[in-house]
C-alpha cells in the first residue's frame, strides 16, 4: 500500500468546473509534488511544495493551482480546464526535497 | 523537459528469463532511482542508489549506478508474471528537488 493517499482515485469534469484533487502523506516528509503524466509517457513535474512554500511552478498554466495547507496536505484546485487536460495526476513527497520520491497511485482525470 | 534515454523500449520475454535494461544521460546525477509503474497505479520505488559504482539488490531485482555517473542498468533474475508493468529510471542532484525521467521501458511476459 502506498504511504501516500490520493483522493478522488477517479474524476470526470466539464471545462465550465471547478474542482480540487487531494493528496495525504504521514511519513512527516516537508517536500510535496504534482506530477502530470500522459499514456505511456514519464510523468512530468507541474509544483514542488518544500516546507509549506512553492518552491518550484513549472510554467504551469493558471487553470491549475496548487495550495499546501499544511506539511501533510497538498491539493490542487482546477478550474476551466481543457479536454487535453486529460492525464493522470500524480502527488509525491519526499523527507527534505531530495531524492526518493514516494508517488500516490494518483487521480485519472478526464476533461469533457 | 530533459529526459533519460532508456532502453530498450519494449521487452517481450518468457517468465523465468532474465531481463536488462539501463538509462543513459548526457549530465552526471547523483542520485539514480528505479520505478515499476503498473497500469492505473502511481510508480513504486524499486531501488535508490547514491554512489558511484554503487551495486544495490532488492529480491531478484539488482541495480547498478554507473561508474561515470551517466548511466544505471537495472537487472531482473528469474522473471515472474508480476514483473510485468513499465519500469522507470531517474535521476537527480544533492540541492536540486527535481526528478528527470527515463522513458521508460514495458516489460510483457509471453504465456
Amino acid at each position: 500500500d502506498t504511504e501516500v493517499t490520493q483522493t478522488p482515485k477517479h474524476l470526470v469534469m466539464g471545462m465550465t468546473n471547478k474542482k480540487s484533487l487531494k493528496c495525504e502523506q504521514h511519513m512527516g516528509h516537508r517536500a510535496m509534488y504534482w506530477y502530470k503524466q500522459k499514456a505511456k509517457k514519464p510523468p512530468e513535474l507541474m509544483f514542488v511544495y518544500s516546507y509549506e512554500k512553492l518552491s518550484i511552478n513549472e510554467s504551469v498554466p493558471s487553470r491549475f493551482s496548487p495550495e499546501c495547507p499544511n506539511s501533510s496536505l497538498l491539493n490542487l484546485h482546477l478550474h476551466a480546464l481543457q479536454p487535453e487536460d486529460s492525464a493522470l495526476y500524480l502527488c509525491a513527497s519526499s523527507q527534505d526535497g531530495r531524492a526518493p520520491l514516494h508517488f500516490g497511485n494518483g487521480t485519472r482525470l478526464t476533461v469533457t | 523537459g530533459q529526459q533519460l534515454n532508456q532502453s530498450p523500449q519494449s521487452m517481450f520475454i518468457q517468465e523465468g528469463e532474465d531481463v536488462s535494461m539501463n538509462c543513459t544521460s548526457s549530465s552526471i546525477f547523483n542520485t539514480w532511482l528505479w520505478y515499476k509503474q503498473d497500469p492505473g497505479e502511481g510508480p513504486v520505488l524499486l531501488i535508490a542508489l547514491y554512489k558511484a559504482g554503487e551495486l544495490t539488490s532488492n529480491g531478484r531485482l539488482t541495480a547498478q549506478f554507473g561508474i561515470t555517473r551517466k548511466d544505471s542498468f537495472l537487472n531482473i533474475s528469474a522473471s515472474i508474471p508480476s514483473d510485468v508493468g513499465i519500469y522507470f529510471c531517474a535521476g537527480s542532484n544533492f540541492g536540486n528537488e527535481k526528478l528527470t525521467f527515463g522513458t521508460g521501458t514495458r516489460l510483457t511476459i509471453i504465456p
